[in-house]
């Protein structure tokens, strides 16, 4: 039963640039969550994708979209890259049931230098 | 806003002692909270969770209690080892969304 993973595993940019990041769910899995964590900090959620649908939003700017593919599996785009935006990047993923208990499950993140 | 308060930032422990992290919602429809513990470099692993309709679960040396009266929940590790050492992390969520607020963590040291 595969786990959730994430490519690529590091990343350099230069300010500006732009970057995509990937996510695999895990098995039986149909939502994607996408986090930032910064160094020394907690993850800050981003979005979640369900049904192909970004369905919550977290406190990002439009620089940060993504898309979910009819095979579950996610991507995050980052536009016009800052350096505030070097993070490790955390993909998580679950079934989705509307309770709000469902579990989040981690994959190794993308840690996102911005130089 | 939704806010996670967690407590200690750092704790060190003698190993075999017990560790205690404590986190504070202020969102009172929160009904579910998950711990997680991350290693250095690694992705944060699901330890144990516990929802709003019960009081405390128990998973061999870790346990949860959730007050909700307080809005207050609690990680309780006992007997710990050297391994336990990581950055545990609460979160909170609630029915209708779908994101997870995190706390900032705590950095357990086991000290052998």
């Amino acid at each position: 039963d595969a786990g959730v993973t994430q490519s690529p595993t590091h990343l350099i940019k230069t300010r500006g640039q732009q970057v995509t990041l990937r996510c695999s769910p895990k098995s039986g899995h149909d939502t994607v969550s996408w986090y930032q964590q910064a160094l020394g900090q907690g993850p800050q959620f981003i979005f979640q994708y369900y049904e192909e649908e970004e369905r919550q939003r977290g406190n990002f700017p439009d620089r940060f979209s993504g898309h979910q593919f009819p095979n579950y599996s996610s991507e995050l785009n980052v536009n016009a890259l800052l350096l505030g935006d070097s993070a490790l990047y955390l993909c998580a993923s679950s079934l989705m049931g509307g309770s709000g208990q469902e579990t989040q499950y981690f994959g190794p993140g993308t840690r996102l230098l911005v130089l | 806003g939704e806010n996670v308060e967690q407590h200690p930032s750092t704790l060190s422990v003698q190993e075999g002692d017990s560790a205690v992290i404590k986190c504070t919602y202020s969102d009172s429809a929160s009904n579910y909270f998950p711990w997680y513990k991350q290693e250095l470099g690694k992705r944060p692993q699901l330890i144990i969770d516990i929802r709003s309709n019960v009081g405390e679960k128990k998973d061999q040396r870790i346990a949860v209690t959730l007050n909700k009266t307080a809005k207050h929940f609690s990680l309780h590790i006992t007997e710990t080892q050297p391994e336990d050492s990581a950055v545990y992390f609460c979160a909170a969520s609630k029915g209708g969304t779908y994101k997870y607020i995190f706390g900032t963590g705590t950095r357990l040291k086991v000290l052998a």
